[in-house]
């Protein structure tokens, strides 16, 4: 295990609804991170946080809403999503977000499915 | 013209085989170039790091980076099924390898069979 820990590994939700994702990690980190996984494109990175301050919001939508409430956890809270925000939501974190040559350690990820 | 092209695949191989994985990318600024490697239903994990140009080995694995040519390939000599997994490419201008500095490829699918 990467000391990551991601729940729920799966997730099907209504374009209604409003859902959470969390993320906990045990490593002592202090940078976390949400990554949005689709099939056939590129890890897409969505949020930023370090020591607990988010430092990047990459264009995400409000429909999706971080929460960061101390270094070792981080939320994603999801309400009236779309049918293409289903994919692979992926947590991360390292030591810090700004510090060289760290390695990002990622959690297993929640499957989302939105109808 | 994307930043980062890699080949998703799938890659099928005999178990035993040398497998080449590529990607190529646009922006010369990319300094710091990345495998991950990600098994089914898991995150991906971080596989070999160089920096600029050259080659890195670790066991079977070879790195192998060609900046003029703005190309990278990750080799895997005597694959095993245990190697089949979804192997990304990602790249970054700077030292640290998180944030928006950090770009990734689609990811090729690898299968080896026994």
């Amino acid at each position: 295990e990467t000391g990551v820990t991601q729940t729920p590994r799966h997730l099907v939700m209504g374009m209604t609804n409003k859902k959470s994702l969390k993320c906990e990690q045990h490593l002592g980190h202090n940078a976390m991170y949400w990554y949005k996984q689709s099939a056939k494109k590129p890890l897409e990175l969505m949020f930023v946080y370090n020591f607990k301050e988010q430092t990047e919001n990459n264009s995400v939508p409000s429909r999706f809403s971080p929460e960061c409430p101390n270094s070792s956890h981080l939320f994603l809270h999801l309400h009236t999503l779309q049918p293409e925000d289903s994919a692979l939501y992926l947590c991360a974190s390292s030591p810090t977000a700004d510090s060289d040559n760290e390695k990002l350690f990622f959690g297993s990820g929640t499957q989302l499915s939105v109808l | 013209q994307k930043e980062v092209e890699q080949d998703p695949g799938p890659l099928s191989v005999p178990e035993g085989a040398i497998v080449s994985l590529n990607c190529t990318y646009s922006n010369s600024a990319f300094q710091y170039f990345m495998w991950y490697r990600q098994y089914s239903r898991k995150g991906p994990e971080l596989l070999m790091y160089t920096y600029s140009s050259g080659n890195k080995e670790d066991g079977r694995f070879t790195a192998q980076v060609d900046k003029s040519s703005k190309y990278i390939s990750l080799f895997i000599r005597d694959s095993q099924p245990s190697d089949s997994a979804t192997y990304l490419c990602a790249m970054s201008r700077l030292q640290y390898q998180a944030g928006t500095a950090l770009i990734f490829g689609k990811g090729t699918t690898l299968s080896v069979s026994s």
